[in-house]
């Protein structure tokens, strides 16, 4: 079944230890995202590739980085993980806005992030 | 900046009961989804709706797209205990952005 993959579910790093989380997509979309999700609030957009152009939102904090090496995977670098940045990742994926009828996002099933 | 205001914000009802999550706005959307998601898991996406007026079913649950396009409505019929999670709206912004809009969610507990 073509689906959104993220791994680890489960990741623990040290305060101030780089860490970095993996996304990959069998769906062959062309938009990738990565919110953050504290506990049952809504998802926060960090950033999101449309094919390869990257889209930073205004307020996401410099110490997250990401990267895209190609359609299929998406990569949410944390420099230097404070206590704040403890939370549920979740990356998703959307077909090109002009060529689908309704904009709909697939999500995997996210990764928790523990800093200690 | 749209925003989609989400009602009520949490919601404990017994199994058998109906119930209703709404979802509001001043901006219009070109089309609105409803996401569920359960403890430690990533949103599924439940439903799209996109014409103005627009209602669709799925199962249990019944989705109403505004005749505006400005909000949205999610009724539940026998709530079950299978149907505990966090109700997501999102609305895809008008001008085709890729960007979804969400409300803050409603976090439904049907107990048994």
């Amino acid at each position: 079944d073509a689906m959104v993959i993220q791994n680890p579910r489960y990741q623990v790093t040290q305060f101030g230890k780089p860490v970095t989380l993996s996304c990959s997509q069998t769906l062959n979309h062309n938009v990738m995202y990565w919110y953050q999700q504290k506990s049952s609030q809504a998802p926060k957009l960090l950033f999101h590739y449309y094919d390869k152009d990257f889209n930073n939102e205004a307020d996401t904090p410099d110490n997250f980085q990401s990267r895209r090496p190609n359609t299929s995977f998406c990569f949410l670098d944390i420099r230097s993980p404070g206590l704040g940045d403890a939370a549920m990742y979740l990356c998703a994926t959307s077909r090109d806005t002009r060529l689908a009828g309704a904009y709909e996002q697939y999500f995997g099933p996210g990764t928790r992030l523990t800093v200690t | 900046t749209q925003l989609l205001e989400q009602s009520p914000q949490f919601l404990s009802i017994q199994e058998g009961e109906n119930l209703t999550v709404y979802c509001n706005s001043s901006s219009v959307f070109s089309s609105l989804q409803w996401y569920r998601q359960e403890p430690g898991e990533g949103p599924v996406l439940l439903v799209t709706v996109v014409t103005g007026g627009e209602v669709k079913k799925l199962k249990r649950l019944t989705f109403q797209f505004g005749d505006a396009r400005k909000d949205s409505s999610l009724h539940i019929t026998a709530a079950q205990p299978g149907d505990t999670g966090l109700y997501l709206c999102a609305g895809a912004e008008q001008g085709g952005s890729e960007k979804l809009v969400f409300g803050k969610g409603t976090k439904l507990t049907v107990n048994p």
